[in-house]
């Protein structure tokens, strides 16, 4: 099992830019949340979906960030354009629904936008 | 809407003390998860806690849970430096996951 994958591991780019985070979760998995983690905000959940479907986007923090799973092995995070306040490392965790499972996290992408 | 809140949000101790750290939720949350997470890394699982009175251990780490007081509590045995990390509390409610903003525990030799 090679756990949840993320990429790319870093993201330097200037503001105004479009940027595209990736992750595959566990095979089998059924639940996909991406949160984003700051020093002073914590961790904030974004969105999450199940089979593939996005179920709650109110996380989401503005119309300049958007999420698709449009399969069970993948999903994108894009945020157009980006603003220096998005800076932050942004997380892709998966679970599946049986017995309240724990959440798996990816290692994360650090996105630093300029 | 859940919110969850932890404190301390810092500790320093001295190795071979006894600690708590505390994870206040405001509604009714159908399970608890505690993660560690060490500087510049992922999220590690820990335990999850389903039921009013779980009690899990594990080796210095034992977490409870009480339901109706909206409390789980991370008890910290003997500490040793490897257990300096930050510790994170997260409730689940309709499928939806919150985390507390995390204790940043750091163990002095």
């Amino acid at each position: 099992d090679a756990g949840v994958i993320q990429s790319p591991r870093h993201e330097v780019t200037e503001m105004g830019q479009e940027v595209t985070l990736r992750c595959k979760p566990i095979s089998g998995h059924d639940y996909l949340f991406w949160y984003r983690q700051t020093m002073m905000r914590g961790l904030e959940l974004l969105i999450y979906f199940n089979n593939n479907v996005p179920i709650d986007d109110s996380g989401m923090p503005e119309d300049r960030f958007s999420a698709k799973m449009p399969n069970a092995s993948f999903s994108t995070l894009k945020i157009q354009p980006s603003e220096p306040r998005d800076s932050a490392v942004y997380f892709c965790a998966s679970s599946f629904t049986g017995g309240y499972s724990p959440l798996h996290f990816g290692n994360g992408t650090r996105l630093t936008v300029t | 809407e859940l919110k969850v809140e932890q404190n301390p949000l810092f500790l320093s101790m001295q190795e071979g003390k006894n600690y708590t750290i505390y994870c206040n939720y405001s509604t009714t949350s159908d399970r608890l998860y505690w993660y560690r997470q060490d500087p510049g890394k992922s999220l590690e699982s820990l335990f999850v806690l389903l039921s009013n009175g779980a009690v899990k251990q594990e080796g210095r780490l034992m977490a409870s849970l009480d339901t109706k007081a909206r409390l789980s509590t991370l008890h910290i045995t003997a500490a040793v430096h490897d257990l300096s990390a930050t510790y994170f509390c997260a409730g689940g409610r309709d499928d939806k996951i919150i985390f507390g903003k995390g204790t940043r525990l750091h163990i002095l030799p």
